[in-house]
């Protein structure tokens, strides 16, 4: 079974670019969320979708971060326009319905902002 | 005050040491506690549940004590391969599954 992808591994961008990250959850998980770790911090939430829904979004930073899950399959985190705060690791996890405690982490985004 | 807190470390330890870590969450209310392992540059992974009534899994053991919202492992005959961060993670009542991360334990095992 393949488990939860992200894509880009690594961006680089300058403060003010806009960058657009992706998560492909386990297939059959309705499950998904965001997480991110800036430096020196803890790993902390940012949202939640149940299927295309969004569940929670009480982590999200301000209105620069977007998140979509159309169809609710593979979800994007858009950040725009991107400033130096932003730059961290940004990890994507998802979790089976019936099981939703146990959430599988992808590899993570590092984003560089300069 | 954060509201899971873990001594930073790092432990180091030689092989064959028991290691035990601690952790602490402040929201009462807390209802799911697990440990998870992230390896350097790596993402977090599930290493074991944290029950009241205790649970071991090989040479790891996790308990819970909710009267003191206190979490701890402890790793018996530590290994090369368990050098790595120990995450200490809450998911609280009407959560809807937001895990809630301390930021972790560093342990090193040496030769």
């Amino acid at each position: 079974e393949a488990g939860v992808t992200q894509f880009p591994s690594h961006s680089v961008i300058e403060k003010g670019q806009t960058v657009t990250l992706r998560c492909d959850p386990i297939s059959g998980h309705d499950n998904l969320y965001w997480y991110r770790r800036v430096m020196g911090k803890e790993i902390k939430f940012l949202l939640h979708f149940v299927k295309e829904s969004k569940q929670d979004e009480s982590g999200m930073p301000n209105n620069r971060f977007l998140a979509e899950r159309t169809g609710g399959t593979y979800s994007t985190l858009k950040v725009q326009p991107a400033e130096l705060e932003d730059s961290g690791v940004y990890f994507c996890a998802s979790s089976h319905p019936g099981l939703w405690e146990t959430q599988y982490f992808g590899p993570g985004t590092r984003l560089l902002v300069l | 005050r954060k509201e899971v807190e873990q001594d930073p470390g790092p432990f180091n330890v030689p092989e064959g040491a028991t290691v035990a870590f601690n952790c602490t969450y402040s929201n009462s209310a807390s209802q799911s506690f697990f440990w998870y392992r992230q390896d350097c540059r790596k993402e977090p992974k599930l290493l074991m549940s944290v029950y009241s009534s205790g649970n071991e899994d090989g040479r790891f053991t996790a308990q819970l004590n909710r009267a003191s919202q206190y979490i701890s492992l402890l790793i018996r005959d530590s290994k090369l391969s368990d050098s790595a961060t120990y995450l200490c993670v809450v998911i609280s009542s009407g959560g809807y599954n937001k895990l809630i991360f301390g930021a972790g334990t560093r342990l090193a095992v040496h030769p």
